[in-house]
């Protein structure tokens, strides 16, 4: 079946230091990487979607300089949070798709600030 | 872009009731609609989704009704069980690799023995 995995799965940075989170499709291809970030007590918002072949678009209120994405290949995304401060906390979720409508979540990357 | 609005935000149900979550869209090019289950700790789950071509999708106690005309989707819990108590999601999508996924904002639901 389809399984993404993130790693670390939780992790404690100082405010001000970056933080890199990794997210990887076994058995499927990720054609599409998703990025969400869900802070406390909220929805999912979307930080960013890399297709592979095409620019990474990211959502307003989220830039690359941020949080820049590499998606080098059909199995392996990474992103790093720069700069962490405490609106930075939250669950950081890699959403994949192969080529359907279907998004297959990992179990995220839990991030605290201190 | 698309808004997702979803109520309630808390649902608490006797065991064996229904229990119902209804969520509206905006983007009239929205077709593809994905619940989510998220229990504590752990990464939301694709339970049931519908397409813009159905109006109706079952499975296993599960209900999805989509009505494209009022732009309103909705959950349908059949039979509850304490295992049904989590947060739900409901997301709209204009589908493909990069129609993004819009969410609700989710709902607590509480099966009561």
């Amino acid at each position: 079946g389809a399984l993404v995995y993130q790693y670390p799965r939780r992790t404690i940075c100082k405010s001000g230091t970056s933080m890199r989170m990794e997210c990887q499709a076994v058995g499927f291809q990720a054609t599409s990487v998703a990025w969400y970030r869900q802070s406390p007590q909220k929805t999912f918002e979307l930080i960013a979607l890399s297709t592979v072949n095409s620019a990474i678009k990211y959502e307003q209120n989220f830039t690359q300089e941020k949080f820049p994405i590499s998606h080098p290949n059909l199995s392996f995304s990474s992103m790093t949070v720069l700069n962490a401060y405490l609106e930075d906390r939250g669950l950081y979720l890699c959403g994949a798709r192969e080529g359907g409508d279907e998004q297959y979540f990992g179990p995220g990357t839990r991030l605290t600030v201190l | 872009g698309e808004q997702v609005e979803q109520l309630p935000s808390i649902l608490r149900v006797q065991e064996g009731s229904s229990a119902s979550i209804n969520c509206t869209y905006e983007n009239s090019a929205s077709n593809y609609f994905p619940w989510y289950k998220q229990e504590p700790g752990e990464n939301p789950k694709l339970i049931i989704d519908i397409r813009s071509n159905m109006e109706r999708k079952q499975t296993q106690g599960l209900i999805v009704l989509l009505d494209k005309k009022a732009k309103r989707f909705s959950l349908h819990i059949t039979d509850t069980q304490p295992g049904d108590s989590a947060m739900y999601f409901c997301a709209a999508s204009e589908g493909g690799l990069s129609g993004k996924l819009t969410f609700g904002e989710g709902t607590q639901v509480t099966v009561i023995s």
